[in-house]
């Protein structure tokens, strides 16, 4: 059974350019999380969707961040124009939304450089 | 504000020992707590759940506490091995799942 699948692994890219992360969560699945992960601030959730309607977008840094859900297999984590402090590994994940439970199920993360 | 606290040190333990993690939180009320592993390069993988009406949650060498009135979880592995060495982060639910920083665990031969 396919896990959590994110694109690309790496990115390296310069200042102002348009970055595109991509995630499939796990079919059947119904909830979708964006997190971003550095050693300064940790793991930290960016938004999440509930059958692909952003619920909590609290966490997006500023507008240069967008994420969207167009389907239950696929969303984007969109960031235009990029910055140096980009810099970062961002994970996608997936749950099943059952009462009490709520474990995830991570990608292996796409890691960012900014230069 | 609401704050997560895990060892922010590495822990370095022999083979064989029992390795103990602590979380502690302010300022949360959460409905559970859960523990994930992550490996480096790798993403986080969820190991145990326990919710706040629970003391005590055990998965084979793994041992989870949950004191909701110290507002700590320790999290023990007993027996350890080298391939237990890995960060593990504590994640609590609130609202949303909020992750603490995670501790680094290596078990030395």
């Amino acid at each position: 059974d396919a896990g959590v699948i994110q694109s690309p692994r790496h990115e390296v890219t310069e200042m102002g350019q348009e970055v595109t992360l991509r995630c499939k969560p796990i079919s059947g699945h119904n909830s979708l999380f964006w997190y971003r992960q550095t050693m300064m601030r940790g793991l930290e959730l960016l938004i999440y969707f509930n059958n692909n309607v952003p619920i909590d977008d609290s966490g997006m840094p500023e507008d240069r961040f967008s994420a969207k859900m167009p389907n239950a297999s696929f969303s984007t984590l969109k960031i235009q124009p990029s910055e140096p402090r980009d810099s970062a590994v961002y994970f996608c994940a997936s749950s099943l939304a059952r009462p009490n439970t709520g474990e995830l199920f991570f990608g292996e993360g796409s890691r960012l450089t900014v230069l | 504000s609401q704050k997560i606290e895990q060892n922010s040190e590495a822990l370095n333990i022999q083979e064989g020992k029992t390795a103990t993690l602590t979380c502690n939180y302010t300022n949360y009320s959460p409905a559970y707590l859960q523990w994930y592993r992550q490996d480096p390069g790798r993403g986080p993988v969820f190991l145990l759940l326990i919710r706040e009406n629970e003391k005590e949650k055990r998965k084979e060498r793994l041992k989870v506490t949950f004191d909701t009135t110290l507002k700590q979880s320790l999290f023990h592995i007993t027996a350890s091995q080298p391939a237990d060495s890995a960060t593990y982060l504590c994640a609590l639910k609130g609202g949303k799942l909020i992750f603490g920083q995670g501790t680094e665990l290596s078990v030395k031969p």
